[in-house]
C-alpha cells in the first residue's frame, strides 16, 4: 500500500462545478496535510495545509479532513479553467524522518 | 513575502561538466529541502538541512553534492551526471523542521532549475 494515494485522473469537470479531489494515507498518526497545485511546467505553489478534524475554507477552496478514515480532500467551488492542473496531496508522516511524503497528484481537467 | 528564488531557470550540461545550483530565501526559514521531478511524477526528496546541517540525504548518488553556506542558501552542486539525472529540480524552504508538524513546517517551493543532461 502506497504512503499516500491520489486518483491520478484525469477529473474532468464542467466550468462553474464542484471539483472533489481526493487523498488517503496509511500513517494513522499523521499530523499535518497540505494541498499544492502544480501547473504543467511549472513548481507546486502551496494552496491550503489543515491540521485539525472538519473543514478549512479558504475562497474557493475547502479542505476536509477526516483522521478516523484516513481521508483528506480538495473541494474548488465554481471550478474555472484556470484551475485545471495537477493537484498533489502531502503528509507529513508522525515518527521517522518526517519528510513529507507526496501522492503521486490528480490531473484535474476543467471544460470551458 | 513566501518567495523562495532558484538560478539558474534552465541548464544544459554534458556529463563531464560541473555546475551548480543556486536557491536563496529571505524568510527567515530555518529549514531549507532539494528534490527532483521526473514528468508525471511527485517530487522525489533528496536532502534536507535544518539550521545548515544537512539532516536527510535519501540515498542520493555522490555525483549531487548540497551545501548551505548560510541560512539563506542553498546549494546543488553537480558533475558526472548522467542523462537519467535530467529532471526539474526543486528547492523548498520552511520555518523549521522536524518539530511537532503545523503551519512551522509549510514548505514553500521555488520555481525550479529544469535539468538536461546530454
Amino acid at each position: 500500500q502506497k504512503e499516500v494515494e491520489q486518483n491520478s485522473g484525469p477529473l474532468s469537470v464542467p466550468e462553474g462545478a464542484i471539483a472533489s479531489l481526493n487523498c488517503t494515507y496509511s500513517d494513522r498518526g499523521s499530523q499535518s496535510f497540505f494541498w499544492y497545485r502544480q501547473y504543467s511546467g511549472k513548481s507546486p505553489e502551496l494552496i491550503m495545509f489543515i491540521y485539525s478534524n472538519g473543514d478549512k475554507e479558504d475562497g474557493r477552496f475547502t479542505a476536509q479532513l477526516n483522521k478516523a478514515s484516513q481521508y483528506v480532500s480538495l473541494l474548488i467551488r465554481d471550478s474555472q479553467p484556470s484551475d485545471s492542473a495537477t493537484y498533489l496531496c502531502a503528509v507529513r508522516p508522525s515518527t521517522g524522518r518526517r519528510a513529507l511524503t507526496f501522492g503521486s497528484g490528480t490531473r484535474l481537467q476543467v471544460q470551458p | 513575502d513566501t518567495e523562495v528564488t532558484q538560478t539558474p531557470k534552465h541548464l544544459v550540461m554534458g556529463m563531464t561538466n560541473k555546475k551548480s545550483l543556486k536557491c536563496e530565501q529571505h524568510m527567515g526559514h530555518r529549514a531549507m529541502y532539494w528534490y527532483k521531478q521526473k514528468a508525471k511524477k511527485p517530487p522525489e526528496l533528496m536532502f534536507v538541512y535544518s539550521y545548515e546541517k544537512l539532516s536527510i540525504n535519501e540515498s542520493v548518488p555522490s555525483r549531487f553534492s548540497p551545501e548551505c553556506p548560510n541560512s539563506s542558501l542553498l546549494n546543488l552542486h553537480l558533475h558526472a551526471l548522467q542523462p537519467e539525472d535530467s529532471a526539474l529540480y526543486l528547492c523548498a524552504s520552511s520555518q523549521d523542521w522536524g518539530a511537532s508538524g503545523g503551519v512551522q513546517e509549510t514548505q514553500y517551493f521555488g520555481p525550479g532549475t529544469r535539468l538536461l543532461v546530454l
